[in-house]
């Protein structure tokens, strides 16, 4: 059973155009961590959303937290060739001794 | 944000031997981290729970006696393959917690493990 529903799977838009990546749960989560990962390195943070109904913005990225804490959307702006990769949501539960819960994560590419 | 490196980046190995691989937390004592796999184009699956000073918490279809998870210290763990076949060549990720934050975990670079 996948715990974090992402779609879509795999994007491919041109430079320029806007983009949202949604995560999806039935479940609550105490917090949801969203990474970007390039090929052959390690998944890097982007931001953690804590609250019903947050919204974070970094850049061009604008991040949202469901006002159940169930789901969240990555919304990218006019996006560029260097947001290309792997997008991960990640959500959190009761403690932070245990694991992260990983959707199957989105596939970006943006051709310029 | 937090750092955690990994050691080696990557590693190749005959059929039949043993490579460790150390997760290091830089700048953070973790009490706890992770160690994942990841097959190319898939997420991250994750494979073990390490704990300081006690035994790893392994999920299910990993297995304990092949992947050996040791974690003596606040700020590093070692992922051991033992007698290492081709199907264990994989992208090995670990992660840990930063106390100080809202539950969030930072990833380690990786080690690309190829077993020939």
């Amino acid at each position: 059973t996948q715990l974090l529903e992402q779609s879509p799977q795999f994007l491919s838009i041109q430079e320029g155009e806007n983009l949202t990546v949604y995560c999806n749960s039935s479940s609550v989560f105490s917090s949801l961590q969203w990474y970007r990962q390039e090929p052959g390195e390690g998944p890097v943070l982007l931001v953690t959303v804590v609250t019903g109904g947050e919204v974070k913005k970094l850049k061009r990225l604008t991040f949202q937290f469901g006002d159940a804490r169930k789901d969240s959307s990555l919304h990218i702006t006019a996006a560029q060739t260097g947001d290309t990769g792997l997008y991960l949501c990640a959500g959190s539960r009761n403690s932070g001794n245990t694991p992260l819960v990983f959707g199957k994560g989105t596939r970006l590419s943006v051709i310029a | 944000g937090a750092v955690v490196s990994q050691h080696p980046s990557w590693v190749i190995c005959k059929s039949g031997t043993s490579v460790k691989i150390e997760c290091r937390s830089l700048d953070f004592q973790a009490t706890t981290m992770f160690w994942y796999r990841q097959f190319p184009k898939q997420s991250l699956m994750l494979m073990a729970t390490s704990n300081e000073g006690s035994k790893a918490t392994y999920e299910q279809g990993v297995e304990k006696d092949k992947f050996l998870i040791n974690h003596a210290s606040l700020t590093l763990s070692t992922l051991t393959v033992t007698s290492a076949h081709p199907e264990d060549s994989s992208f090995y990720i670990c992660s840990a917690r930063d106390p100080g934050g809202a539950y969030e975990q930072y990833f380690g670079p990786g080690t690309r493990l190829t077993v020939t």
